[in-house]
């Protein structure tokens, strides 16, 4: 079945403490993105990558970090997290060419105390 | 930037039609899309409109594009209990088409 993956679908931490969301398609997808929704803020982009070793910056990448050193695979690392990066996270993924729809993960529910 | 407005809240009566309505304010658009949430799930794409259309039709649902006041609606027919759910509009700026912008979300609640 096509389906982006993410782990965990849960996580409560505490500040400072260094952890990493993963995230895999098996679509064979170049393009993958990591949003995070807030409420009333709706879906704002964090990074992308639009191939293997390609990432850059979207909206609100200040306290994240990617990678992307195979193509099916993009984790989300935060070094140090904060209260203010308690929210849902999404990774999503497509192919690389205009109009190719996003397929998203289901989330995953990041707490920081 | 680009910025993508959308209502926050809708609520319809089971059978009555939806309109969800979104504006946007990047003229150089190429795509807008519509997806959907349902609870503890991620988007799903519904719909999407090039454009040079004004309208597109799919089952029950239809897309208005109004490009002069960049204003895009999505219109549910005989909306039932499983189309309660938050609705996304988003749009794809010229360069970048991947890199979506979406709105903050209209949650539909239907009615019985």
């Amino acid at each position: 079945e096509a389906q982006v993956t993410q782990n965990p679908r849960y996580l409560i931490t505490v500040t400072g403490k260094k952890l990493t969301v993963t995230c895999s398609q098996n679509m064979n997808h170049e393009y993958m993105s990591w949003y995070r929704q807030d409420p009333g803020l709706g879906l704002r982009q964090i990074y992308y990558s639009m191939n293997v070793e390609v990432t850059d910056k979207g909206d609100v990448p200040e306290g994240y970090k990617v990678s992307r050193k195979e193509k099916r695979n993009f984790p989300l690392i935060l070094e140090s997290p904060s209260p203010n990066q308690t929210s849902l996270y999404f990774c999503a993924s497509s192919l690389a060419q205009n109009n190719s729809p996003l397929h998203f993960g289901n989330g995953t529910r990041l707490t920081v105390t | 930037g680009e910025d993508v407005e959308q209502s926050l809240f809708l609520s319809v009566r089971e059978g009555d039609s939806s309109v969800i309505n979104c504006t946007y304010t990047d003229s150089s658009s190429t795509y807008l899309y519509w997806y959907k949430q349902e609870p503890g799930a991620g988007l799903q794409l519904l719909t999407y409109i090039f454009s040079n259309m004004d309208m597109k039709q799919d089952q029950r649902l239809t897309v208005l594009l109004n490009k002069k006041d960049k204003h895009l609606s999505l219109r549910i027919a005989d909306t039932q209990t499983g189309d309660s759910a938050i609705y996304f509009c988003a749009e794809s700026p010229q360069t970048g088409a991947n890199n979506l912008f979406f709105g903050t979300g209209t949650r539909l609640t239907v009615i019985p």
